[in-house]
């Protein structure tokens, strides 16, 4: 597609539960970046991958929090045992590896812990 | 934390230029400067970059102060859909560095 399209757009769980979230970035970009952000904050750094490696993932708040991409596109990010303050709109982007016009980002996936 | 300081809100007429300050008195030699914009329920937008020459491009200009402490994002005509939140950010150009967002100013453009 011509965008970052992150699945689903809305999810709602129950604390303790785990979920995943999905981020298909655009074609042919290597980098691809998490962020997390809460109401009336700025996007927070949560991981980024190069390829299919990790790295940097010195934003994910504790390890409850994972994220793969195992093929080098599409990127999970996982959260176990889901607690309320998880609640957030996560945000995923990417861009080529020379970052000349910036990050392009998808709507994000607004999740929240009931 | 963020490296740029910005005022949380400010509003502007439509049809009126709408100058955006943001202070980065620490900037270090290769961090350029890049702004983007979220609007609401969407994703963070790349508006704009430089590293110490104005640039200008369809969406907006960029004024960078000489000493680089500062910079101004213009919207020459602001219209209703620049409603938004604009984020000020340093940050060195290539390789994939990590963009560190602060809260950003909330442009209200007044009908």
């Amino acid at each position: 597609g011509a965008g970052v399209s992150q699945t689903p757009s809305n999810k709602v769980t129950e604390k303790g539960k785990y979920v995943e979230l999905r981020c298909d970035p655009i074609s042919g970009h290597t980098a691809l970046y998490w962020y997390r952000q809460s109401l009336g904050q700025g996007p927070e750094f949560l991981i980024y991958f190069q390829g299919t490696g990790a790295a940097d993932d010195s934003g994910l708040p504790n390890d409850r929090f994972f994220a793969v991409r195992p093929e080098g596109s599409v990127s999970t990010l996982k959260i176990q045992r889901t607690e309320r303050g998880d609640s957030a709109v996560y945000l995923c982007a990417s861009s080529l590896d020379y970052r000349g016009n910036g990050y392009t980002f998808g709507s994000g996936t607004r999740l929240t812990v009931v | 934390d963020a490296k740029t300081t910005q005022p949380p809100s400010m509003d502007c007429a439509e049809g009126r230029a709408a100058n955006l300050p943001c202070n980065h008195s620490t900037i270090s030699g290769n961090e350029y400067v890049y702004w983007y914009r979220q609007i609401h329920s969407q994703g963070p937008q790349y508006i704009i970059h430089g590293l110490k020459n104005n640039e200008t491009n369809e969406m907006a200009s960029l004024i960078i102060t000489e000493d680089r402490k500062s910079s101004t994002l213009i919207l020459p005509h602001a219209t209703l859909r620049d409603t938004a939140v604009y984020y000020c950010i340093v940050s060195p150009q290539g390789g994939s560095e990590k963009l560190v967002f602060g809260k950003g100013t909330k442009l209200t453009v007044n009908p």
